[in-house]
């Protein structure tokens, strides 16, 4: 079965600073897609972004930008010029090819002090 | 378009009841997907519905179970409801199709007790 580990429950960064959180995952397919996302306070996960395993150019998002290393099954998020909203849970994501679940990683809570 | 709704937001019972959640999903998307979220086990797949048919199931006791109706909206029951049954239930919904983004629901927390 597909493992999803974040390895760092908890992590800070100061405003206006860049933080990276890390995610590793397991699995023998080679497509599949992986996913960040956030959960404030509010319990709304909202998706940061997405990655193709078949796409080498790492995925893009405003101050968000994943580092993917397929060889490695790495799939980090970094958060540039972080900001007070951008404290939240953020949880990494896997999906297989075909009509298959979410397996998510057990989250990694970040706090942005000002 | 309007989110993926989901009701009742918060719900107390008492430990040996049932309990029915309710989610609607965005219009056009006809996969809705359960999932329980706790503190201990983090987010845990109970099942996908698509097209009023359960596609996929987590590992979870008999005593959860779900339907989606004709028009995607979707329930999901816990019979005799035990105190680890407390827990976020997060509903989302999807065009169906791994490639295709899950949109989360606010979630219904139910506590038992």
């Amino acid at each position: 079965a597909q493992t999803v580990t974040q390895s760092q429950p908890e992590m800070s960064v100061q405003e206006a600073e860049t933080v990276t959180l890390s995610c590793t995952y397991d699995t023998s397919e080679s497509d599949y897609y992986l996913f960040w996302y956030k959960q404030p306070p509010s319990r709304q996960m909202i998706l940061v972004i997405r990655q193709e395993a078949y796409k080498q150019q790492n995925a893009t998002e405003n101050r968000f930008s994943v580092n993917f290393q397929k060889a490695a099954k790495s799939f980090s998020l970094k958060i540039s010029d972080s900001q007070l909203g951008d404290a939240a849970m953020y949880f990494c994501a896997y999906n297989a090819q075909g009509n298959t679940p979410l397996v998510f990683g057990k989250g990694t809570r970040l706090s942005v002090i000002a | 378009k309007a989110g993926v709704t989901q009701t009742p937001r918060y719900l107390i019972k008492t430990r040996g009841q049932q309990v029915t959640l309710s989610c609607s999903p965005i219009s056009g998307h006809r996969s809705v997907s359960w999932y329980q979220q706790t503190p201990g086990q983090g987010l845990q797949f109970l099942f996908e519905y698509f097209s009023e048919t359960q596609r996929n199931k987590g590992n979870f006791p008999g005593r959860f179970s779900g339907r989606q109706f004709s028009n995607s909206r979707s329930e999901m029951n816990v019979s005799t409801l035990e105190l680890g049954d407390s827990a976020l239930y997060l509903c989302a919904s999807s065009l169906g199709g791994s490639s295709h983004e899950q949109f989360f629901g606010p979630g219904t927390r139910l506590t038992v007790l």
